[in-house]
């Protein structure tokens, strides 16, 4: 069965520190992982989609890589508008149906 | 341009009682989706269009829940007989062209079913 699993559940960071979320995945013919950024009370917002394994993509203090089991969202030197639930996604097959993990809820103190 | 949207943006209502909710997607995009968000759950999809045809309905987690599209425009998701297990954030994406492309999320409906 398709399955997507997100740690750590939670983390709080200082202003600064940098640190990574994890994405680890178990999906046959995967085509594709896809990273949002969720506000509360909001819909997700796309961040990045990676494609095969070894693709990297950067976007200001964010960075995610992808591997054949996982992938990591790096964030260095986070700051308080990082603070967001970020959630991981992957598809596969024709429909684009996507399969989320439960997230990773990240505060970043100033 | 405008994003895609959602209403009513809550919705509260009776055990048994039906409800439609409304996606209407970024114009152009020929692909659209429901996914279901429990409180501090991920989301669940439910059903995906192409167009006004729906290939995959595997996420519709009973016969209470039915959806439907007009063209490449705007989608209704009707839940029939509401539950209070119903209660959930329905949220709808779109997207263009390819499947591998990024689907657009609009801020969904939250419902609740007392």
């Amino acid at each position: 069965e398709d399955q997507v699993t997100q740690s750590p559940e939670a983390l709080r960071l200082q202003e600064g520190e940098s640190s990574s979320l994890n994405c680890s995945y178990t999906v046959s013919g995967l085509r594709g992982l896809f990273w949002y950024r969720q506000d509360p009370g909001k819909g997700p917002e796309f961040l990045f989609t990676l494609y095969s394994a070894g693709e990297e993509k950067e976007k200001e203090r964010l960075k995610a890589t992808l591997t054949k089991k996982e992938s990591f969202l790096h964030i260095t030197a986070p700051k308080p508008e990082d603070s967001a639930t970020y959630l991981c996604a992957v598809f596969r097959g024709n429909t684009g149906k996507l399969i989320f993990g439960q997230g990773t809820t990240l505060q970043v103190k100033p | 341009g405008a994003g895609v949207s959602q209403s009513p943006s809550n919705k509260v209502t009776e055990k048994g009682k039906d409800v439609e909710l409304r996606c209407d997607p970024i114009s152009g995009h020929t692909a659209l989706y429901w996914y279901r968000q429990r409180l501090g759950q991920g989301l669940e999809f439910l059903i995906y269009f192409q167009g006004n045809s729906a290939p995959d309905k595997s996420g519709l987690p009973s016969d209470r829940f039915s959806a439907e599209r007009t063209g490449e425009s705007v989608s209704t998701l009707t839940i029939q007989r509401t539950q209070q297990e119903d209660s959930a954030v329905y949220l709808c994406a779109s997207s263009s062209g390819s499947v591998a492309n990024e689907q657009f999320f609009g801020p969904g409906t939250r419902l609740t079913v007392l």
